[in-house]
């Protein structure tokens, strides 16, 4: 069956550009996640969605970041006027619901010159 | 000081050997993670406990949660288990908090 996809798989901007990064769930999991990991770093949560809703955001980096999702379905991660210190793998985890396993996409790898 | 604190960093071992990674966390949690990160950056999800002991073939993790402590365990380690090995808890907002990880390397 498929499993989390992202899109795109990588990704080079210029600094100030904005970019958008897509998270295509396992079909029936209500809860979705974003993570963070640059290079030679371990792994930073930024948001989760219940449903389309998103209870927590405190671990988005700056009000540069936002993130959405509709339809229980697709969610994307939107970075404004991007800096190098954005480039980093961005990763979309999927779960049943909360406290399930979390099933991981393949990442996107941003690179802001 | 990380709420959530793994050991060793870096371990290498012979084919064959038994592996222990060791996971301790300073917070209340509702479950615990384990996770293996290949060297071309793809993420599995292991095991996710919050009480005891669970096996999967040759992996075996079990959590303390009295003493705060899980601990993963390969048995007859393979070349193929080189990897990252993550330790991820989940506190009682639905965040994970990441451990550094441990980078494993099994040699022929």
């Amino acid at each position: 069956g498929a499993g989390v996809s992202q899109s795109p798989s990588n990704k080079v901007t210029e600094k100030g550009k904005d970019v958008e990064l897509r998270c295509d769930p396992i079909s029936g999991h209500t809860a979705l996640y974003w993570y963070r990991q640059r290079l030679g770093q371990g792994l930073e949560f930024l948001i989760y969605f219940q449903g389309n809703s998103a209870p927590d955001k405190s671990g988005l980096p700056s009000d540069r970041f936002s993130a959405e999702r509709t339809g229980e379905s697709v969610s994307t991660l939107t970075i404004q006027r991007t800096q190098q210190e954005d480039s980093a793998v961005y990763l979309c985890a999927s779960s049943l619901g909360f406290n399930n396993e979390q099933f991981f996409g393949p990442g996107t790898r941003l690179t802001v010159l | 000081k990380n709420e959530v604190e793994q050991s060793p960093q870096n371990l290498t071992a012979q084919e064959g050997e038994f592996i222990t990674i060791n996971c301790s966390y300073s917070v209340g949690i509702s479950a615990l993670h384990w996770l293996q990160q290949h060297p071309g950056g793809g993420i599995v999800s292991l095991f996710m406990l919050s009480s005891g002991k669970k096996k999967h073939g040759r992996l075996i993790a079990t959590i303390n949660i009295q003493e705060k402590h899980s601990s993963l365990h390969i048995t007859a380690s393979h070349p193929r288990d080189s990897a990252v090995y993550i330790c991820a808890v989940m506190g009682s907002n639905y965040k994970l908090t990441f451990g550094k990880g441990t980078l494993l390397t099994v040699n022929p």
